[in-house]
């Protein structure tokens, strides 16, 4: 079965960059998209497209696909970003919906 | 203000049977891709199961094919997911998702329902 492998957790300092990986099976042709989650909240979809932004995230937020590996950054990151981020994989050829294995973000 | 609340989540026993209900309102089920994902208690998110817009075609996980069965009312605008031969392992916060496409990813989610499946 498909699998998504994210690192288990990040940290990051107030105001620096936080680079969360997803990496799969030639997800780089297949769609990305991100969640942020926080602790007893539901998922907020914060990257969908690889790389597009719903509206309401901010611009910090961006996302890139390649190959192997999915990356969401957050630039200038602020405390409120830390949550758990997980990553999903969408397909219509196999078809696939797999989420990846989740990150928690701390901000130092 | 698009709305997705879940319900009929519970404590049941091993081998029991439960019927999530997701009601959606400020849009329409039949239009969009409709999921179920699931937690368990301190767990990544899990993709359950999915209903396309044709109303046909559905497919679930492997950890859920053949006990889970996804469906839909558009009378009710309602999603539902039927839950049989229920396991200790199927133990977790039940959440109905909404896709406009498959380039969307899930906009929208609910609250979530919690299901607990324990002798």
């Amino acid at each position: 079965s498909y699998e998504l492998t994210q690192p288990p957790s990040v940290s990051v300092s107030p105001g620096q960059t936080a680079s969360i990986t997803c990496s799969g099976d030639d997800l780089g042709n297949k769609y990305a998209c991100w969640y942020q989650q926080k602790p007893g909240q539901s998922p907020v979809l914060v990257i969908y497209h690889d790389h597009k932004r719903p509206s309401g995230i901010p611009e910090r937020f961006s996302g890139s696909n390649s190959g192997n590996t999915a990356t969401l950054t957050i630039s200038g990151t602020q405390a409120m970003d830390e949550a758990y981020y997980h990553c999903q994989a969408w397909d219509s050829s196999t078809p696939l919906f797999v989420f990846g294995t989740g990150t928690k973000l701390t901000v130092l | 203000e698009v709305q997705l609340v879940e319900s009929g989540g519970g404590l049941i026993q091993p081998g029991g049977s439960l019927r999530l209900t997701c009601v959606a309102s400020d849009f329409t089920v039949s239009s969009n891709y409709m999921s179920w994902v699931r937690q368990a208690p301190g767990k990544g998110l899990e993709w359950v199961s999915i209903i396309y817009s044709d109303g046909i075609t559905t497919y679930y996980a492997d950890s859920v094919k053949g006990r889970f069965t996804i469906s839909r009312d558009n009378s009710k605008n309602t999603v539902y997911l039927q839950m049989n031969s229920l396991r200790v392992e199927d133990t977790a916060v039940y959440y109905c998702a909404r896709a406009y496409d498959f380039w969307s990813g899930n906009t929208d989610w609910g609250h979530g329902t919690l299901v607990t499946v324990s002798s």
